[in-house]
C-alpha cells in the first residue's frame, strides 16, 4: 500500500512541543516533505528530505524519520502555528506523488 | 520573487471541461517541474499531475487517467490543467506548485476554485 497515515488531530498549548507523525511503507525508503495549510490559504513547504527547511522556516520546525514512521516537530508552539499539516512522499515504484491524510494543530 | 498566479474560479455543468492556467515568474521556467494538486472542501490534499516544462514528459494519477491532461506554453512561462468529463465529486480548489528537491513542492498557486454544478 502506498498510503501515509496522519492522526486527524493534535492539540498543544503555546509554548509546548508538538509532535505529528505519518507513516507508511514509503516512508522508509522515500523522502518524506511536509506541508503546512492555514485556513484559507494555499500550502507551504516546512520541510524537505525528511529535515530539511527551506528558506525561511523557523529553526522551531524540525524532522526527523525511523523505519517507516516520519515525524515533524513543532518547538515553542505559537499560535500562528495553527493549521493543517500534511505529508507528502513520491512513491518511485509508482512515479506519482502521496499525501498524507493531513493532521489539524490545535494551539489551546 | 517566484510567483505562480492562477486563473480565476469556474463554475461548470457536469459532462463539461474545464482549463486552469497558472502563470509562473521569477524563475526559469523550465528547470522545474509543475504539479497539480486539489483539494475538495474540508478534505485533503490530492495530487493529480505532473509535467516537465522542458522535456514535455507528463505522469498522470491513476485516478485521473484519461480525463486529465497538463501542458505548458515556455514562451508564456504557464502550465495548463483540463479536466474533462466533470461530475460533483471534481469541485474543488486546484492548485499548481513547483516542483524543487526530491518532488518536494513550493512555491504554491493561490489556488483556483472549480465548481460543478447542473
Amino acid at each position: 500500500s502506498n498510503e501515509l497515515a496522519q492522526i486527524p488531530s493534535v492539540s498543544v498549548a503555546p509554548g509546548q512541543t508538538a509532535k505529528i507523525t505519518c507513516g507508511g511503507s514509503d516512508v522508509r525508503r522515500e523522502s518524506v516533505h511536509w506541508y503546512q495549510q492555514r485556513a484559507g490559504q494555499a500550502p507551504v513547504l516546512v520541510l524537505y528530505d525528511d529535515r530539511d527547511r527551506p528558506s525561511g522556516i523557523p529553526e522551531r520546525f524540525s524532522g526527523s524519520k525511523f523505519g517507516t514512521t516520519a515525524t515533524l516537530t513543532i518547538s515553542r508552539v505559537e499560535a500562528a502555528d495553527e493549521a493543517d499539516y500534511y505529508c507528502q512522499v513520491w512513491d518511485s515504484s509508482g512515479d506519482h506523488c502521496v499525501f498524507g491524510s493531513g493532521t489539524s494543530l490545535t494551539v489551546l | 520573487q517566484v510567483q505562480l498566479v492562477q486563473s480565476g474560479a469556474e463554475v461548470r455543468k457536469p459532462g463539461a471541461s474545464m482549463r486552469i492556467s497558472c502563470k509562473t515568474s521569477g524563475y526559469s521556467f523550465t528547470g522545474y517541474h509543475i504539479h497539480w494538486v486539489r483539494q475538495a472542501a474540508g478534505q485533503g490534499l490530492e495530487w493529480m499531475a505532473w509535467i516537465n516544462p522542458n522535456s514535455g514528459s507528463t505522469i498522470y494519477a491513476p485516478k485521473f487517467q484519461g480525463r486529465v491532461s497538463t501542458t505548458t506554453d515556455r514562451r508564456t512561462t504557464t502550465a495548463y490543467l483540463d479536466l474533462t468529463r466533470l461530475t460533483s465529486d471534481d469541485t474543488a480548489m486546484y492548485y499548481c506548485t513547483r516542483g524543487v528537491r526530491s518532488y518536494a513542492t513550493g512555491p504554491w498557486g493561490q489556488g483556483t476554485l472549480v465548481t460543478v454544478s447542473s
